[in-house]
């Protein structure tokens, strides 16, 4: 496709609920990143892929978060036991390599009931 | 802990006036800085990217850097409705690797027409 493309665009959990979110990049983009934008704030990084490597997931807030990017295409982001401040847009975004413009997917809205 | 510091806003230009958008950070050692643009409900847009001191204009977008007063702004001309949006402004602090971004919360422009 022409974009960054995440799914589920919208997901209502149940608190306790495990949930697990998509994003195919860019074709041929490296890197990998996914960020988490609460309402009125903006994206906050998580977690950075190059291939299917993960070298960096210093901003993921709990052990409860897990990312994986097996083949260095399709990352998934999963969030186990959510709980209500887990509510927020996850943004997917890749580029061409680490250096280079990087593009943010549409978001997966997650809304924890 | 670094920070990105933005208005939120929400700033009201008549349409044709220019808009005038704020940021500063706290990492002196910043490198990298980059302007989004993100209308509601959809993916932050890169619009400007900014490197060294000075200004750098693209059509009727002016970003301006001033790494002395760790300070960086946008100017928008002629500025139409569809300038509406909230603006993110985005820094690559140093030491967090050249790929992690760190975001204000942005600010929300409105363009009357």
């Amino acid at each position: 496709g022409a974009g960054v493309s995440q799914s589920p665009r919208y997901k209502v959990a149940k608190r306790g609920q495990d949930v697990a979110l998509r994003c195919d990049p860019i074709s041929g983009h490296v890197s990998l990143f996914w960020y988490q934008q609460a309402l009125g704030q903006g994206p906050e990084f998580l977690t950075y892929f190059q291939n299917e490597a993960q070298l960096d997931k210093s901003g993921l807030p709990s052990d409860r978060f897990f990312a994986e990017r097996p083949e260095g295409s399709v990352s998934t982001l999963k969030i186990q036991r959510t709980q209500q401040e887990d509510s927020a847009v996850y943004l997917c975004a890749s580029s061409f390599s680490r250096l280079d413009t990087i593009y943010f997917g549409e978001g997966s809205w997650l809304t924890v009931v | 802990q670094k920070e990105v510091e933005q208005n939120s806003g929400p700033l009201s230009v008549p349409e044709g006036a220019i808009a005038s958008l704020n940021c500063t950070y706290s990492d002196r050692g910043s490198q990298s800085f980059f302007w989004y643009r993100q209308y509601s409900g959809k993916s932050p847009e890169l619009i400007m990217s900014i490197y060294s001191n000075g200004d750098k204009e693209d059509g009727r977008f002016t970003a301006q850097l001033n790494k002395a007063s760790q300070y960086v702004s946008l100017l928008i001309r002629d500025s139409q409705p569809s300038d509406s949006a909230t603006y993110l402004c985005a820094v690559n602090m140093a030491g967090a690797g050249s790929y992690q971004l760190t975001f204000g919360k942005g600010t929300k422009l409105s363009v009357i027409p």
